[in-house]
């Protein structure tokens, strides 16, 4: 079973930040939190991985919180090509690079 | 251009049939997976090597046969032995032992009739 919990779904307006949460409150010490999107029938792409600090790049920010049970991934100005199901993934670094999926956020960009 | 290839994109059968997906890639990459995705649903891991002549099975392996002969080269064989076939196949790369980025094909939907 996947160790995340996420919304169903999400709507943002274009040029917004879109704010996606996930919940893995059993996370523990030696598992990273990744994150991966789906456009519709595509293979889904790597955004970001974090263990504790925040992380940024080109295509979002990670926050985790401090106690590392939940986090939320940031696209800071949406836009319509960011439509997607997004999958908030907990990774043990020991599992032979298994990833653990689940059905992920399905965003919305609207016009 | 560096990538994946999976073909057909979409591939139809008759059920009984055996039928193999190609997944191809130039990456230089040492590990393959195969994930199954069903409407809906996240990905699940039917098969994956970490090196040549060497894979191990996921979580759904059963009725499925994989061959890793090439580096650059992980079939995967759907046999009439799993039960609901029709699904869309991703296949996926790591580029070694620890790496963080997971790459991925473009998919082949299978429906089988």
């Amino acid at each position: 079973d996947a160790k995340t919990t996420q919304p169903t779904s999400m709507d943002c307006a274009e040029g917004r930040a879109a704010n996606l949460p996930c919940n893995h409150s059993t996370i523990s010490g030696n598992e990273y939190v990744y994150w991966y999107r789906q456009i519709h029938s595509q293979g889904p792409q790597y955004i970001i991985h974090g263990l504790k600090n925040n992380e940024t790049n080109e295509m979002a920010s990670l926050i985790i919180t401090e106690d590392r049970k939940s986090s939320t991934l940031i696209l800071p100005h949406a836009t319509l090509r960011d439509t997607a199901v997004y999958y908030c993934i907990v990774r043990n670094m020991d599992s032979n690079y298994q990833l653990i999926w689940g059905a992920g956020t399905k965003l919305i960009i609207k016009p | 251009d560096g990538g994946i290839t999976q073909s057909p994109k979409y591939l139809f059968r008759k059920e009984g049939q055996n039928v193999t997906l190609s997944c191809e890639q130039n990456l230089n990459h040492d590990a393959m997976y195969w994930y199954r995705q069903d409407p809906g649903q996240g990905l699940r891991l039917i098969y994956y090597s970490q090196i040549v002549n060497d894979f191990q099975k996921g979580d759904i392996a059963e009725g499925y046969s994989v061959s890793r002969e090439k580096k650059e080269s992980f079939p995967l064989t759907v046999t009439s032995a799993q039960k609901n076939p029709t699904a869309f196949y991703l296949c996926a790369t790591y580029k070694s032992a620890g790496g963080n980025e997971q790459f991925f094909g473009p998919g082949t939907r299978l429906t089988v009739l």
